[in-house]
Order: structure tokens, then C-alpha cells, then sequence
């Protein structure tokens, strides 16, 4: 089985421009989330979507948003990026059985916001 | 809302030592899961060990356990026979089980786990 993949693993944009980070969850997975992680602390939920619809979200401004597609694989959007954007963006996923058993990781997008 | 705590930036032991990394946690829920997830250079969260919080038995998985304090909110992971692989980031996570998981994984900061040879 395929674990999570994200893409691309690098990008470096320019303040006020947008991103779209790209997340293809493990194969069953129809649940999943993005956290934004800044260097030196621990990953910020950002929102959560479930069939394709976002069912939970963490404290992001509205310029953060996704989609989720019907093979389950997502996208995150950030428009007018600022210097502080500059994080890794984890994607994580998880199958139907329920949350207790944890979610599956891909290595995330380094974003940098010069 | 909820708050992961872990006191201990970093740490060091040698090859073959126990060693135990701290976590509270602060909830007003009653029904939540705690994780400890790894994070290697590779940057990949690999989840170490879970705990549901209405279970008293603490979690095993071979050389990794946790002590689970409910009353006192506290998560530690103890990892035995450290092994040079063990070398990464941890960090304690917490989830409520209201709403099925849909606001996320609350994290602590992390804990630096250096293994030394």
C-alpha cells in the first residue's frame, strides 16, 4: 500500500503571491488534514476534510483553503502569502475506522515566503 | 480548548539506556485519544503509540510504553534498549473524541531526542 505523498517537497514563492500544495492520501483513506509547521515548533491543524467536505478547522484565516477530490487526494490554497507562510505543510490522512488509530503522514512541502 | 505541554526541548542518552520523555496536557473533555508521533530528518510524522483516555491500562508497543495519568493529565513515553534510530523529534499529541476527530491533533512542541553511540 502507498503512504501519503505530497508535492512539491520545495517551493520558495513571493510575499502577496498564491500557492496550491498538492496531497495524495493512502490508498482507503477518505479523511484528510493539513497542518502548517514552523520551524522549531510543533504542527498547527489547519482544516480537515471528509468526503469532500470540510468538516473541521483550526484557527487559519479564510486565505487558507482546500479541496478534496473524489479519489480523496487534496489540495491546499494560500492566497496573498505572507513572510510568516514561510513553514512546512503537513498533510496527513486517515481511513474510516476512526480517529483512534491515528493519522498517516506524508513528508511534507517546504514553503518558504521571501 | 485544549493545550499540549512538553518541558523538555531536548535530551541525550546512550545506546542501549532508557530514557523518558514528559507530556501534560491540559482538556476540559472527558473522552480524548493521546499520541506520540516521531519525526525523523525525513520530516515524515510516524506514529509511536496511542492511548484512548477511557482505558487505564497504559499502551505497549515493544520497546515503547506510556505511563497515563488521567487525574493528572500527564502522557510520558518511556522507551527502553534506545537504539540510534530512535534519534528524532517527539511530539505528544492529543485529539478529543467529540465530533469524530474533525478539529484535529492538538501537538506539543516536541522533544529533541539525541541517542548517543
Amino acid at each position: 500500500e502507498t503512504g501519503v505523498t505530497q508535492s512539491p517537497t520545495h517551493l520558495i514563492k513571493t510575499r502577496g503571491q498564491q500557492v496550491t500544495l498538492r496531497c495524495s492520501s493512502q490508498s482507503g483513506h477518505n479523511t484528510v488534514s493539513w497542518y502548517q509547521q514552523a520551524l522549531g515548533q510543533g504542527p498547527q491543524f489547519i482544516f480537515q476534510y471528509y468526503r469532500e467536505e470540510e468538516n473541521g478547522r483550526g484557527n487559519f484565516p479564510p486565505r487558507f483553503s482546500g479541496l478534496q477530490f473524489p479519489n480523496y487526494s487534496s489540495e491546499l490554497n494560500v492566497n496573498a502569502l505572507e513572510l510568516d507562510d514561510s513553514a512546512l505543510y503537513l498533510c496527513a490522512s486517515r481511513d474510516g475506522r476512526g480517529a483512534s488509530y491515528g493519522y498517516t503522514f506524508g513528508s511534507g512541502t517546504r514553503l518558504t515566503v521571501v | 480548548a485544549q493545550t499540549v505541554t512538553q518541558s523538555q526541548p531536548e535530551m541525550s542518552v546512550q545506546e542501549a539506556e532508557t530514557v523518558t520523555l514528559s507530556c501534560t496536557y491540559d482538556t476540559s473533555e472527558n473522552n480524548y485519544y493521546l499520541f506520540w508521533y516521531k519525526q525523523p530528518p525525513s520530516r515524515q510524522m510516524i506514529l509511536v503509540i496511542r492511548q484512548e483516555a477511557y482505558k487505564q491500562q497504559n499502551a505497549t508497543e515493544n520497546r515503547f510504553s506510556v505511563n497515563f495519568q488521567k487525574a493528572a493529565k500527564s502522557f510520558s513515553l518511556k522507551i527502553s534498549d534506545s537504539q540510534l534510530g530512535d534519534t528524532a523529534m517527539y511530539f505528544c499529541a492529543f485529539m478529543k473524541l467529540s465530533g469524530g476527530g474533525a478539529d484535529g491533533l492538538t501537538f506539543g512542541k516536541g522533544t529533541h531526542l539525541i541517542i548517543q553511540p
